[in-house]
């Protein structure tokens, strides 16, 4: 069964602050990772993908995969009340068809 | 208008009934996907299609019957509705499935939300 694990929270973080979410897969396999956001009562909007080991920045987002661990992670820099949402982690299977597998979710909440 | 819709965004129907959720997308992607989102399961993959006419169950397929005659259309039919498909219903295309960089991204729809009586 492949799976895709993240703590549901909520996280709780003061705005200007770091927010750090986790996800980890199952598969060694997987090859593409992706982190959406979505907004309450919303559909899931692609913030960040990333493919290699290491780290990836845009903006105030950076994502940071390690396949070794197989975690992958999403650094949120200056957080802001507008960043409150659930952020869903999926991954791309090794040998799907396009498929993904996505986690739960963690809900994330900015205090101004 | 561009980009992917579905309709209707809101339905309530009762135990027994036929529905059927409209997906429609205007970038010609390969790919089409549905998927049901509840609470405490996240998204969940219902079926999915690499093309017209190409279907395959997700994880989640008993229930519902998928159809693709053409590229940009995939609706989702529940044959005799239940209670436990009460759910937000997405649909969601993408390009490509080759594992190219910055392909692999799937849109979403913007939601049917299904309540079954």
């Amino acid at each position: 069964q492949k799976e895709v694990e993240q703590n549901s929270g909520p996280l709780s973080v003061p705005e200007g602050a770091i927010a750090s979410l986790n996800c980890t897969y199952s598969d060694r396999g997987s090859q593409s990772f992706f982190w959406y956001r979505q907004y309450s009562g919303k559909s899931p909007e692609l913030i960040m993908f990333i493919y290699s080991n290491g780290d990836k920045e845009d903006g105030r987002f950076t994502a940071q995969l390690n396949k070794a661990s197989q975690y992958v992670s999403l650094l949120i820099r200056d957080s802001q009340p507008s960043d409150s949402a659930t952020y869903l982690c999926a991954v791309k299977y090794g040998g799907s068809q396009g498929n993904l597998i996505f986690g739960k979710g963690t809900k994330l909440s900015v205090k101004p | 208008d561009a980009g992917i819709t579905q309709s209707p965004r809101y339905k309530i129907t009762e135990t027994g009934r036929q529905v059927t959720l409209m997906c429609h997308q205007t970038w010609s992607h390969s790919y089409m996907f549905w998927y049901r989102q509840d609470l405490g399961h996240g998204l969940r993959l219902i079926y999915y299609s690499a093309a017209a006419d190409i279907t395959d169950k997700g994880e989640v397929p008993d229930g519902y019957v998928v159809s693709r005659s053409k590229t940009e259309n995939f609706p989702l039919t529940l044959e005799s509705a239940t209670r436990s498909q009460t759910s937000v219903y997405f649909c969601a295309s993408n390009s490509a499935a080759g594992g190219l960089e910055g392909l692999d991204e799937q849109f979403f729809g913007p939601g049917t939300r299904l309540t079954v009586l």
